[in-house]
């Protein structure tokens, strides 16, 4: 499977409750970065963690990495419906020094 | 704010025809890409450039090529557009810093439908 791959592929939360999204990759990283992307348009960057951070805060987002478990999660807080996207998570490739792996996403349904 | 605009956000195009996908962005990123996006496929990759008149293939560039004649503009074109081909596609452009994967900045993209 590619590196980069978010877990779950769908979630439909109420508005209000917390939104947690994981991403599994599979080689040695130095950062890892998440985007979210509105039905239809372009992927927007949300926040990127460095290899030697272990948590990151954004607003109402929190990012976690664990190199050792080759692991990160984003946890969305208090979730609007306007948070209602699809989210990726994006490493990089070892065979180049700026492309980067986009997973196949997970698709957040905030309800209102 | 980096601004990355595309030539289109939607485009009909017959089988057989030439299609040019036009990109530009303003931040003088020395990278850009190209990506298509499918249902279940997530983003793939199909030609990057790091430099005017450099380009170098990704992971599916079969029935693609590019053109970067200036720094700013990056054009994707189909030779000869397949139904296959019906997909979005979007357009990137990040810095240049060897060794850190810097974030990419998108375009809104082009929904191509071929018939």
């Amino acid at each position: 499977s590619q590196q980069g791959e978010e877990d779950p592929q769908a979630l439909s939360i109420q508005e209000g409750e917390n939104a947690t999204m994981n991403c599994s990759y599979k080689t040695s990283i130095n950062n890892l970065q998440w985007y979210r992307q509105n039905s239809g348009r372009g992927l927007v960057h949300l926040i990127l963690i460095r290899s030697n951070e272990r948590e990151k805060h954004s607003g109402r987002l929190r990012v976690t990495l664990d190199t050792s478990k080759k692991s990160s999660s984003l946890l969305i807080t208090a979730s609007r419906a306007a948070d209602t996207a699809s989210y990726f998570c994006a490493t990089g490739r070892m065979d180049s020094s700026y492309k980067l792996i986009f997973g196949s996403g997970t698709r957040l349904l905030v309800r209102p | 704010d980096v601004k990355v605009t595309q030539s289109s956000r939607y485009l009909v195009k017959r089988t057989g025809e030439k299609v040019f996908l036009e990109c530009v962005q303003d931040m003088d990123h020395e990278n850009m890409f190209w990506y298509r996006q499918d249902p279940g496929l997530g983003l793939r990759l199909i030609y990057f450039s790091y430099d005017v008149k450099m380009k170098e293939k990704g992971d599916i560039p079969e029935g693609y090529s590019v053109s970067r004649e200036k720094k700013e503009r990056f054009s994707l074109i189909l030779e000869s557009a397949s139904t296959n081909q019906t997909s979005m596609y979007l357009c990137a452009s990040s810095l240049l810093q060897t060794g850190v994967r810097e974030t990419q900045y998108f375009g809104p993209g082009t929904r191509l439908l071929v018939l």
